[in-house]
């Protein structure tokens, strides 16, 4: 089955700063990459997601891009701000359809740092 | 609509006792969700229903977990007997099917409730 791996497992950047968060998947017959931001307390909440018929997404200060060649994908934040501070997940679908539950990563705790 | 409601959303038991989760999902949509979470880990598939059929359920699910969604609305997730092991954050999500959706990237779009957590002593 599908198996996604993400890094890093905790970052912290300064305000201002750029942050970079990457995965990899297992099954090239994956094609919906989705990112989910986890604040304390709370369940996970959609921030961006990518298809696989495209290489980049952006939504004002988030993007994704996604190689299917070296089955990667990652999740950029510029301009950082401290309520960006949050455990965010990667994951992956198994089917074209997305008719397969997802495959989430581990995580990564991102600590915006004012 | 408020989105996904769980419920209750902290559950302290003691093991051997059965405990059960309800899980009401945005009322469009017709695919339901349920994942476990534990701590510094991602969620974890246990089993998903489109309307009321139980569609898959994942090798995680031991014959002590059930769950139901009787009229393709509200879903329930019981936990017969349970053990220390359990102890997690179990998580509810909806989405719309991709019957349902045109276009159909808005397909398999999970929406999360907050969780139920479960502490077993």
């Amino acid at each position: 089955g599908e198996n996604v791996e993400q890094h890093p497992s905790t970052l912290s950047v300064q305000e201002g700063d750029s942050a970079v968060i990457k995965c990899t998947y297992s099954d090239s017959a994956s094609n919906y990459f989705p990112w989910y931001k986890q604040e304390l307390g709370k369940g996970p909440q959609l921030i961006i997601d990518i298809r696989s018929n495209v290489g980049e997404k952006k939504d004002q200060r988030i993007a994704v891009t996604l190689n299917k060649t070296a089955k990667h994908f990652s999740l950029h934040i510029t301009e950082t701000q401290p309520e960006d501070s949050a455990v965010y997940f990667c994951a992956a679908s198994t089917k074209p359809s997305g008719n397969t539950p997802l495959v989430f990563g581990k995580g990564t705790r991102l600590s915006v740092i004012a | 609509d408020t989105g996904v409601s769980q419920d209750p959303r902290h559950k302290i038991t003691k093991r051997g006792q059965n405990v059960t989760f309800r899980c009401d999902p945005i009322s469009e949509h017709n695919r339901l969700y349920w994942y476990r979470q534990t701590l510094g880990q991602g969620p974890e598939f246990l089993t998903y229903f489109q309307n009321e059929a139980q569609l898959e359920k994942s090798r995680l699910l031991s014959d002590r977990f059930s769950a139901e969604r009787p009229k393709g609305s509200f879903s329930t997730l019981e936990i017969q007997r349970t053990e220390q092991g359990d102890s997690a954050m179990y998580l509810c999500a909806s989405s719309l099917g991709i019957e349902q959706s045109k276009p159909l990237s808005g397909a398999n779009v999970l929406t999360f409730g907050a969780g139920s957590r479960l502490t077993v002593l």
